[in-house]
């Protein structure tokens, strides 16, 4: 699987966009990117994902380059409650297992 | 609701003793998972089972077994063979096993072992 490199933490203001990237520079054509985060305790709790074109829910919007080897997640307006650590993944079609990695510590700040 | 229960949240054990996690799930989902996190570690996959009655292990299985009885359960029992069980336990599902759909997780065992 394609490995995954994000910055240790990151703090936004709080009703300002908080914007995560993430590098998967080895991403193979059928790996999607995922996005997890995980509050303090509790259980990881699914985001977004994408394979190469841009998408967006409720939630964020995941930004995907045209070369697929980096992407950025974005929370349009952070509240308190989206300090978090937020995982991307790099998951295969067809593969049951997602591989965590250590993530990125996001702080909103008041 | 629907969703994934685990229980209890917390659980303490004497080293040697084998103890058992629920998880149970009302999603109708086929597929169940099992991870182990450490402290400011991501998680690693233990068991998944994409079946009733069929399981397959995941990274570190050694000193861990599972049981798929029932599509709405899939218990975890940490064995005395485990070197270090104390860890957050978490489970999860999600409608198969094909990589398509995201996982669903449940709120997490915390097992302390002294």
């Amino acid at each position: 699987d394609a490995k995954t490199t994000q910055p240790t933490s990151m703090d936004c203001a709080e009703g300002r966009a908080a914007n995560l990237p993430c590098n998967h520079s080895t991403i193979s054509g059928n790996e999607y990117v995922y996005w997890y985060r995980q509050i303090h305790s509790q259980g990881p709790q699914y985001i977004i994902h994408g394979l190469k074109n841009n998408e967006t829910n409720e939630m964020a919007s995941l930004i995907i380059t045209e070369d697929r080897k980096s992407s950025t997640l974005i929370l349009p307006h952070a509240t308190l409650r989206d300090t978090a650590v937020y995982y991307c993944i790099v998951r295969p079609l067809g593969n049951e297992k997602l591989t965590f990695g250590t993530g990125t510590r996001l702080t909103i700040i008041p | 609701d629907g969703g994934i229960t685990q229980s209890p949240k917390y659980l303490f054990r004497k080293e040697g003793q084998n103890v058992t996690l629920s998880c149970e799930q009302n999603l109708n989902h086929d597929a169940m998972y099992w991870y182990r996190q450490d402290p400011g570690q991501g998680l690693r996959l233990i068991y998944y089972s994409q079946i009733v009655n069929d399981f397959q292990k995941g990274d570190i299985a050694e000193g861990y077994s599972v049981s798929r009885e029932k599509k709405e359960s899939f218990p975890l029992t940490v064995t005395s063979a485990q070197k270090n069980p104390t860890a957050f336990y978490l489970c999860a599902s999600s409608p198969d096993a094909s990589g398509t759909y995201e996982q669903y997780f449940g709120p997490g065992t915390r097992l302390t072992v002294t």
